[in-house]
């Protein structure tokens, strides 16, 4: 059974800052992995997929990598604005077909 | 492009009484999801669907919860009789096939008193 667990659960820098979030999952074998981001009461909002086959993938001042060797992936985000505050969540699919299964998130706040 | 609509966004119902949430995907998508996520916790898939298909209901309380998709676009979540436990908020998602990147929408919050 596949386990996600983000760690640690909340976490506060002063803006400017690089953000370093963190996710590892118990089975290597898998199709992808997606980093989210959700807002206070509000849904889930797709930031970036990697496919089995990438190491990394980038979008703006966001950037996930994988390592499916060890079972990790890690969102770094670029001088944090205090905007970037949210639970950033993490997604991992087995297989083609399959559900997405999800860590715990990370709740992060930048201070201005 | 649309997004995945959700409704009610918000719901407060006695225990044992019922409740159903609605869910229309993003068009073209052939994969429903609907997750429950508890406050402070990751979401926990209740059901999957494939066109109108059922590919994993394996977490699914079908003692109280039921779920169908209707000629494989909208969906609807029923929750007969609810449990205080059950409060939490409902998340939908859709993605092209199971697997490929999902799309959520606002999700429906739930308090049972």
């Amino acid at each position: 059974k596949q386990e996600v667990t983000q760690i640690p659960a909340a976490l506060s820098v002063p803006e400017g800052e690089n953000l370093v979030l963190n996710c590892s999952f118990t089975d290597s074998a898998i199709y992808n992995l997606q980093w989210f981001r959700q807002d206070p009461g509000k849904g889930l909002t797709s930031l970036l997929l990697i496919q089995s086959s990438q190491r990394e993938q980038t979008s703006g001042r966001l950037n996930a990598s994988l390592d499916k060797s060890s079972g990790r992936s890690t969102l770094y985000i670029a001088a944090s604005q205090p905007g970037d505050s949210a639970t950033y969540l993490c997604a991992v699919v087995k297989a083609a077909g399959n559900k997405l299964t999800f860590g715990g998130g990370t709740r992060v706040l930048v201070k201005p | 492009e649309a997004g995945v609509a959700q409704s009610p966004r918000y719901k407060i119902i006695e225990k044992r009484q019922s409740v159903a949430f609605w869910c229309n995907p993003i068009s073209g998508h052939a994969t429903l999801y609907w997750y429950q996520q508890i406050l402070g916790q990751g979401p926990k898939l209740l059901i999957q669907f494939q066109n109108n298909g059922v590919v994993d209901d394996s977490q699914l309380p079908k003692d109280r919860f039921s779920a169908e998709r209707l000629k494989g676009v909208d969906s609807t979540l029923k929750i007969q009789p609810a449990k205080l436990e059950d409060s939490a908020v409902y998340l939908c998602a859709s993605s092209l096939f199971g697997g490929s990147e999902a799309f959520f929408g606002q999700g429906t919050r739930l308090t049972v008193v």
